[in-house]
């Protein structure tokens, strides 16, 4: 069945620094891959799309690579701030479905 | 302006009892889905309608019933709650951004039942 994995359920980053998260999958072939993040007591917020055929995305501080044979995607935070701090998640999507990864909690330290 | 809405943001019930739960959205989009997010966070769909049509019903027990009086709104009716109930469930709906479609998710129903 398909299956994906965000790597860790917290990571601590020292603010400044850059905060990088990984999405692996098996058994599928997305269409695009998908970033979400998701605040305590709301709803999940649409940040960046990446298709099957891009290597990378990249919106302000984000950048967002995909790499289609490792099954992996990575979600880079540059100069991270407290602000960033959240919960993140990977979404696969393609015919017609979309599925979520069980997300990372990031907090950044200041 | 709230692009989709839930109501209510907290239910608080007994088991055994049947509840709603409403979902609206003015961003014009033609789909509509109901997540439910467990207490691991796991943020799992439940149904999709596209223009008040069934599109995915991901194995739900028949006790959920989701209705879509049209493409804005999308209720979920759940009959007979049990304790596994008790999650967050989101509605959303689909449009394009960022290079193709993304979900607009509401704000959540937390669900509680006693």
């Amino acid at each position: 069945s398909q299956k994906i994995e965000q790597n860790s359920e917290a990571l601590n980053i020292q603010e400044g620094k850059t905060a990088t998260l990984t999405c692996n999958y098996t058994n599928y072939s997305p269409a695009y891959l998908q970033w979400y993040r998701q605040d305590p007591g709301r709803g999940p917020v649409f940040l960046l799309l990446i298709r099957e055929n891009e290597k990378e995305k990249r919106k302000e501080r984000l950048k967002v690579t995909f790499d289609t044979t490792l099954k992996q995607s990575l979600f880079h935070i540059t100069a991270s701030q407290p602000a960033d701090s959240a919960t993140y998640l990977c979404a696969l999507g393609g015919d017609d479905k979309i599925i979520f990864g069980k997300g990372t909690r990031l907090h950044i330290l200041p | 302006d709230t692009a989709v809405s839930q109501t209510p943001k907290y239910l608080v019930t007994q088991m055994g009892n049947d509840k709603s739960i409403k979902c609206e959205q003015n961003l014009g989009h033609d789909t509509m889905y109901w997540y439910k997010q467990d207490s691991k966070k796991f943020l799992k769909i439940m149904f999709s309608y596209n223009n008040k049509e069934l599109i995915i019903n991901e194995t739900v027990p028949n006790r959920f019933s989701p209705k879509s009086p049209d493409k804005a709104h999308l209720n979920l009716h759940i009959n007979s709650l049990e304790l596994g109930d008790s999650a967050v469930y989101f509605c959303a709906s689909t449009g394009l951004a960022g290079g193709g479609e993304t979900q607009y998710f509401g704000p959540g129903t937390r669900l509680l039942v006693l």
